[in-house]
């Protein structure tokens, strides 16, 4: 597609379901990305895919907390048994890769999914 | 560890106003910086980037300079536009180097309201 995109973009959920995000990178990028935004914590890296691969899960909060990428494309963030904390806005990111210059490593951000947990 | 801050919003201006952001950073080696912009119900943009020292970065009127010696890189426009009201961040990347995973590291970001 001509942009990152996220689904579902508004998500409501009760505490202790468990919840998937999905993300779309850029057609052709092998570098993607997920970021938190939460009113307490700012802009919070959680996880790095270069292609299928995660070298960075250090954002990760808890182990409820899992992603995988399929085909170096899609890619889906789950979180198990859900709490009020997890309230936040998930934004997924992409880059043609993670290295080189910078010009091939800029990050393209979708427009997030609100998730609510009650 | 690798961190940014910026100065706390909201900040509110009239149209045709002079704006500065400030954004300063800790980080070993030399990071790349950037400014991302988010408009209201949209995703995170990015505004403009910087990745060595004494470079300047520009983008619609918006400038921003890579200063090493007071590790900042301050967000200036000359004349604020109802347009341009928005939440910016700041950030940096310490790309590969040294196994870095080219994560971006942000600012609590700022909230600017541009009043006609």
């Amino acid at each position: 597609g001509a942009g990152v995109s996220q689904s579902p973009s508004n998500k409501v959920t009760e505490k202790g379901k468990d919840v998937e995000l999905r993300c779309d990178p850029i057609s052709g990028h092998t570098a993607l990305y997920w970021y938190r935004q939460s009113l307490g914590q700012g802009l919070e890296f959680l996880i790095y895919f270069q292609g299928n691969s995660a070298p960075d899960k250090s954002g990760l909060p808890s182990d409820r907390f899992s992603a995988e990428r399929t085909g170096g494309s899609v890619s889906t963030l789950t979180i198990q048994r859900t709490q009020q904390e997890d309230s936040a806005v998930y934004l997924c990111a992409s880059s043609p890769t993670a290295g080189g210059t910078l010009a091939k490593n800029i990050q393209y951000f979708g427009a997030g999914t609100r998730l609510s947990v009650l | 560890g690798n961190s940014v801050t910026q100065m706390e919003g909201p900040v509110t201006l009239s149209e045709e106003a002079f704006l500065t952001i400030n954004c300063t950073y800790t980080a070993t080696g030399y990071p790349s910086l950037f400014w991302y912009v988010q408009y209201p119900g949209e995703g995170l943009q990015l505004l403009l980037k910087a990745t060595k020292a004494d470079d300047k970065g520009s983008n619609k009127g918006f400038e921003a300079t890579y200063r090493k010696e007071t590790t900042s890189f301050h967000l200036e426009k000359g004349s604020v536009q109802v347009s341009d009201s928005a939440v910016y961040f700041c950030a940096l990347s310490k790309g590969n180097y040294g196994g870095a995973t080219n994560k971006l590291i942000f600012g609590t970001g700022t909230l600017l309201a541009v009043q006609p």
